[in-house]
């Protein structure tokens, strides 16, 4: 059975830059896609962007200029890095695993999440 | 981008009784990626149905997805007390993927 685990810091300043580990168990992180969603009360659930575990990436425009995904497959994880917080990126930040290996497509593995708060 | 919209916003039902959720698309989602996902509170969105029809592993026949385009339909027959969470519908037809704001199903 797949795993996900976020960690990181939960409380952040504004201007200070989110950073997130996802570490995958009980399965590679090889042959799919890796993704990063997060979810507030004023915008719902956002998918953030996916990582191949080969490197390759795609953003969300709304967020493409301040965030990078990475991955280290030696280590079985993944990462986010959202630049020059502020307010509105305070959020519950969910890992995800694309199924069927193909980047069309669901999420059918999540982490239990990882509330990120941004107050100054 | 692809917009979606569910309704209606909370559904009050009783144990026992049939759901129908809806989510509506602002461009046709033509090769049905569209998945509904369970979230109860304090916990991450579950997958329940894939493809626009297609179960996930585990998940009960009371739970149903139909439609095609741009109109999609959860039905959750015979509610049960552990079905009462939010569902989310969510495309994955084309990039940036996005999910709709949720229907609330609680109990009357």
């Amino acid at each position: 059975q797949v795993q996900l685990q976020e960690s990181g810091p939960g409380l952040l300043k504004p201007s200070e830059t989110l950073s997130l580990s996802c570490t995958v168990s009980g399965g590679s992180i090889g042959s799919y896609y890796w993704s990063w969603i997060r979810q507030s009360p004023g915008k719902g659930l956002e998918w953030i962007g996916y990582i191949h575990y080969r490197g390759g990436t795609n953003y969300n425009p709304s967020l493409k200029s301040r965030v990078s995904i990475s991955v280290d497959t030696s280590k079985n994880q993944f990462f986010l890095k959202v630049n020059s917080v502020t307010t509105a990126d305070t959020a519950v930040y969910y890992c995800a695993r694309i199924a069927t290996g193909s980047s069309w497509s669901h999420f059918d593995y999540w982490g239990q999440g990882s509330l990120v708060t941004v107050s100054a | 981008e692809i917009v979606l919209t569910q309704s209606p916003g909370t559904l009050s039902l009783s144990p026992g009784e049939r759901a129908t959720l809806s989510c509506r698309a602002s461009q046709s989602v033509r090769s049905n990626n569209l998945a509904w996902y369970q979230q109860k509170p304090g916990q991450a969105p579950r997958l329940l149905i894939y493809g626009a029809s297609r179960r996930a592993t585990g998940i009960p026949d009371r739970f149903s997805g139909s439609g095609s385009g741009t109109e999609f339909i959860l039905t959750i027959n015979r509610l049960e007390p552990q079905d009462f969470a939010v569902y989310y519908c969510e495309q994955y037809e084309s990039s940036p993927f996005t999910f709709g704001p949720g229907t609330k199903v609680d109990i009357k």
